[in-house]
């Protein structure tokens, strides 16, 4: 199957700070990449979609200043996390859809904001 | 109501069992059923997907759908401790290739004993 990557898989950093994730489909072109969000025990959380060369599209409830989406090329999409706050740590998991529509998943980012 | 509801576990089962993993969905306008497999700490995995109603086998897993009931399955034969992960099943309206997303359960957490 298609592999998708994510880095780095796992990021501290301190409370005001900004981090950036990225997200690659590594043997296909993605038009189309999608951030979750994942807590504990819990199901997948869409937070955006991400269409390569156009603003993503945010869900309801999610912050657009807050989580910065680039989808800068076909195998690309970067999530930056900016000013993060201990409530934003989470595990952030990107897919990315690949031309005959099938989601691929990348390995996840675990991210802790102390 | 959820959309997509499932039970969240854990299911403990000895090596060798048949493992029957369920979630039910309340919006008529899906039509394609897919199933996750998420080990600890990393991003889901497909494992399978159907489309409509009926049956699909692929070695030792069994994927059902009956849409009559808004209820789908995933079967898993002779299981292995290495099938121990969270199964998510996730549904999406329209065709394949729609834009509609991907609505995800909360996940079944398995764990299958040597």
């Amino acid at each position: 199957g298609a592999v998708v990557s994510q880095h780095p898989s796992r990021v501290i950093c301190k409370s005001g700070t900004s981090v950036k994730i990225e997200c690659r489909s590594l043997d296909f072109q993605a038009t189309t990449m999608f951030w979750y969000r994942q807590f504990p025990k819990q199901s997948l959380m869409l937070m955006a979609t991400s269409n390569e060369g156009s603003k993503a599209t945010y869900e309801q409830g999610v912050e657009k200043d807050k989580f910065l989406i680039n989808h800068a090329s076909l195998t690309l999409s970067t999530l930056t996390v900016t000013s993060a706050h201990p409530e934003d740590s989470s595990f952030y998991i990107c897919s990315a859809r690949d031309p005959d529509y099938e989601q691929y998943f990348g390995p996840g980012t675990r991210l802790t904001v102390t | 109501q959820k959309e997509v509801e499932q039970d969240p576990g854990p299911l403990s089962v000895p090596e060798g069992a048949i493992v029957s993993l369920n979630c039910t969905y309340s919006n008529s306008a899906f039509q394609y059923f897919m199933w996750y497999r998420q080990y600890s700490r990393k991003g889901p995995e497909l494992l399978m997907y159907t489309y409509s109603s009926g049956n699909k086998e692929d070695g030792r897993f069994t994927a059902q759908v009956d849409k009559s009931s808004k209820y789908i399955s995933l079967f898993i034969r002779d299981s292995q401790p290495s099938d121990s992960a969270t199964y998510l099943c996730a549904m999406k309206k329209g065709s394949m290739d729609s834009s509609y997303k991907l609505i995800f359960g909360s996940g079944t957490r398995l764990l299958v004993r040597p």
